[in-house]
C-alpha cells in the first residue's frame, strides 16, 4: 500500500499569514493516464470533511481561491495564501492512483495562533 | 443539491452486526461510484469499501474484508454496509461519499452515523 506522509503535523498560523502542509507518498502517483491522483480535505471542527483540491491542483467547485495544490510525483503542497478563522480545521491529503486501497495522510492541524 | 444521510449506527457488542445505510438525493444516483469511509474517534479518515455503480466491482480494506460487505439498491437510491462479528477497534463515525465523473473521489460526503462496539 502507499504510505502518505505530512508535515507538519499541527500547524499554528497567524490570521492573514500564509500557511502550507506538505504531503510525501512512498511511491510516485504518477498514474498510467499520465495524471497524478492527489487529493485534499478539510475537516472543520464537528463537521463532515469537504474535498478542497483533486488530481494535484483542481479546485472543487466553492472552495476559496486562496487554496491552492501543487506538486507532482511523490511531494505535494497545499497552500492557504491568507489564513482566515473558518480555515481552522485537519487537512488530509490521500492518494487514489494506486488504489485500493485509498491511502490518506495523518492529517495536520491547522489553528490560530 | 446533492446530499448524502447516512443512518444506523449505534451501541453494539462484539461479534454483533449492524447495518448502515446512505440515502442519497439530488443527482442520479445510479450513476456514481459509492464508498464508505470511517473515522475512529479522535483519529484520521480510513477508506472502507467502495461499490461502483452496477455492483459488478466492489472492493474493501483488508481490517474488513470477509465481515463487511457494500451493497446498492439504485431503484431505492440507497447505498448499505453489512458488518458483522464487529470488534472493538471498528468504532468509529462511518461516512458515506460518492466519487465524481472524473475519476477524482469522494466529491462529497454525507455527516456520518457512529458506531460504538462495546460490551
Amino acid at each position: 500500500d502507499v504510505v502518505m506522509t505530512q508535515s507538519p503535523l499541527s500547524l499554528p498560523v497567524t490570521l492573514g499569514q500564509p500557511a502550507s502542509i506538505s504531503c510525501r507518498s512512498s511511491q510516485s502517483l504518477v498514474y498510467i493516464d499520465g495524471n497524478t491522483y492527489l487529493n485534499w480535505f478539510q475537516q472543520r471542527p464537528g463537521q463532515s470533511p469537504r474535498r478542497l483540491i483533486y488530481k494535484v491542483s483542481n479546485r472543487d467547485s466553492g472552495v476559496p481561491d486562496r487554496f491552492s495544490g501543487s506538486g507532482s510525483g511523490t511531494d505535494f503542497t497545499l497552500k492557504i495564501s491568507r489564513v482566515e478563522a473558518e480555515d481552522v480545521g485537519v487537512y488530509y491529503c490521500m492518494q487514489s492512483t494506486h488504489w485500493p486501497p485509498y491511502t490518506f495522510g495523518q492529517g495536520t492541524k491547522l489553528e490560530i495562533k | 443539491e446533492v446530499q448524502l444521510v447516512e443512518s444506523g449506527g449505534g451501541l453494539v457488542k462484539p461479534g454483533g452486526s449492524l447495518r448502515l445505510s446512505c440515502a442519497a438525493s439530488g443527482f442520479t444516483f445510479s450513476s456514481y461510484s459509492m464508498n464508505w469511509v470511517r473515522q475512529a474517534p479522535g483519529k484520521g479518515l480510513e477508506w472502507v469499501s467502495s461499490i461502483n455503480s452496477g455492483s459488478s466491482y466492489i472492493y474493501y480494506a483488508d481490517s474488513v474484508k470477509g465481515r463487511f460487505t457494500i451493497s446498492r439498491d439504485n431503484a431505492k437510491n440507497s447505498l448499505y454496509l453489512q458488518m458483522d462479528s464487529l470488534r472493538a477497534e471498528d468504532t468509529a463515525v462511518y461516512y458515506c461519499a460518492r466519487d465524481g465523473w472524473d475519476l477524482d473521489p469522494f466529491d462529497y460526503w454525507g455527516q456520518g452515523t457512529l458506531v460504538t462496539v462495546s460490551s
